[in-house]
């Protein structure tokens, strides 16, 4: 069974930094693209990031070039998204998303999201 | 970038309708669109990709169809399972774009 597990959403102030991560199992994590998608609260769904594979591609949406990094460790299978200069319209719930495989591909399966909360 | 407009926004059908809701691409997208049902509170699930072919899992209740810039997602006898808000998103070119969505409700 596919199972994605983000963590390291919280409360932060506007303008630090916060660092994602998700598990995944279930799959062979080396062989698919990972993306992050977001959805701010009572809204609709905003793809953030994607990486390859061999995060030899990496992409963005232009909202957050530039502030995030995503990358990932195949021997961990982890995902991570590193969040700078977060704000207010950061604020989220981001998604752990599999692709169905290069990273320009239907989204497959998706982890049930961390929060992340941008306040002063 | 690709801009996705869906209509209608929201809809209210009884058990048994025939829904149809409908996705429109600013630029000719070939039939890279995907269909997402996100039930409340839940996580999105892909229902529909290449947009006519049904996810492993899905009812055939749900049909995709279309092709370049207009696209439709039907579903066959309502029930009381399906209310959900519906995506739909291209991926002929980055960054994914999502549609707005479509909320559909029971009446």
């Amino acid at each position: 069974e596919v199972q994605l597990v983000e963590s390291g959403g919280g409360l932060v102030q506007p303008g630090r930094s916060l660092r994602l991560s998700c598990l995944a199992s279930g799959f062979s994590f080396d062989e698919y693209a990972m993306h992050w998608v977001r959805q701010p609260p009572g809204k609709g769904l905003e793809w953030v990031s994607g990486i390859s594979w061999n995060s030899g591609s990496l992409v963005y949406a232009d909202s957050v070039k530039g502030r995030f990094t995503i990358s990932r460790d195949n021997a961990k299978n982890s995902l991570y998204l590193q969040m700078n200069s977060l704000r207010d319209e950061d604020m989220a719930l981001y998604y752990c998303v599999k692709d169905t495989g290069s990273v320009a591909g239907p989204l497959d399966y998706w982890g049930q999201g961390t929060l992340v909360t941008v306040s002063s | 970038d690709i801009q996705m407009t869906q209509s209608p926004s929201s809809l209210s059908a009884s058990v048994g309708d025939r829904v149809t809701i409908t996705c429109q691409a600013s630029q000719d997208i070939s039939n890279y669109l995907n269909w997402y049902q996100q039930k409340p509170g839940k996580a999105p699930k892909l229902l529909i990709y290449d947009a006519a072919v049904l996810q492993r899992g899905v009812p055939s209740r749900f049909s995709g169809s279309g092709f370049e810039t207009d696209f439709t997602l039907t579903i066959s006898g309502l029930q009381p399972e399906d209310v959900a808000t519906y995506y739909c998103q291209q991926y002929d070119k980055l960054p994914s774009i999502f549609g707005p969505g479509t909320k559909v409700e029971i009446k």
